[in-house]
């Protein structure tokens, strides 16, 4: 268990819908970092906060959006669903903002575009 | 940015055998470098990593090995077990910016 939590575990919805994924990070993490997993795909880096401030931008489309809340948890925010959207999401934190340590990741949410 | 080529795609290894898995990377700034295992419906698990001012790092039966000037880095599994199958991913990060390789599929047959 890396102290990572996800919520919820599987979502179901349809296109055009907007979903909210949610992350706790490790007690004391001040980094959150979101990932898209596709079937048989390595991870994409999306998006990276840090203490509530957006630190670092990838491969992030602009129907999606997140955000870092003062109690650290952090929210992934997907509008107007693609079924090519359909994918796992991982989030991960860390202690250090730069990147250059340590990430954990949580147990990822499983969206599926229908 | 940052470009991370792993290699093979899949490997499949008799218990007992050794497992290496390559990854080469084309920023000269990356200075970190993890692995993660992956395991079936669950989230990576960093299992080694390296920095740029070490050449070679081991914990129990895995070892990680980082060339700088060639820029490459590999993970040698020794002693495999079927525990050992699964999704393995390398990644190199430089500040603010992790890339992770495509991912090696490791079986272990017992």
């Amino acid at each position: 268990d890396s102290g990572v939590t996800q919520t919820p575990k599987h979502l179901i919805t349809a296109t055009g819908q907007r979903v909210t994924l949610r992350c706790s990070p490790r007690s004391g993490d001040l980094s959150v970092y979101w990932y898209q997993q596709s079937l048989d795909q390595g991870l994409q880096f999306l998006i990276q906060y840090y203490n509530g401030e957006e630190r670092a931008k990838g491969n992030i489309l602009e129907r999606f959006s997140a955000q870092q809340f003062p109690d650290l948890h952090s929210e992934l925010n997907l509008s107007s669903l693609e079924l090519g959207d359909s994918a796992l999401y991982f989030c991960a934190s860390s202690p250090d903002p730069s990147g250059s340590y340590e990430q954990y990741f949580g147990p990822g949410t499983r969206l599926t575009v229908t | 940015g940052e470009n991370v080529e792993q290699h093979p795609s899949t490997l499949s290894v008799q218990e007992g055998d050794s497992a290496v898995i390559k990854c080469t990377y084309s920023d000269s700034a990356s200075n970190y470098f993890p692995w993660y295992k992956q395991e079936l419906g669950k989230g990576p698990q960093l299992i080694i990593d390296i920095r740029s001012n070490v050449g070679e790092k081991k914990d129990q039966r895995i070892a990680v090995t980082l060339n700088k000037t060639a820029k490459h880095f590999s993970l040698h599994i020794t002693e495999t077990q079927p525990e050992d199958s699964a999704v393995y991913f390398c990644a190199a990060s430089m500040p603010n910016d992790m890339r992770f390789g495509a991912g090696t599929r490791l079986t272990v047959k017992p």
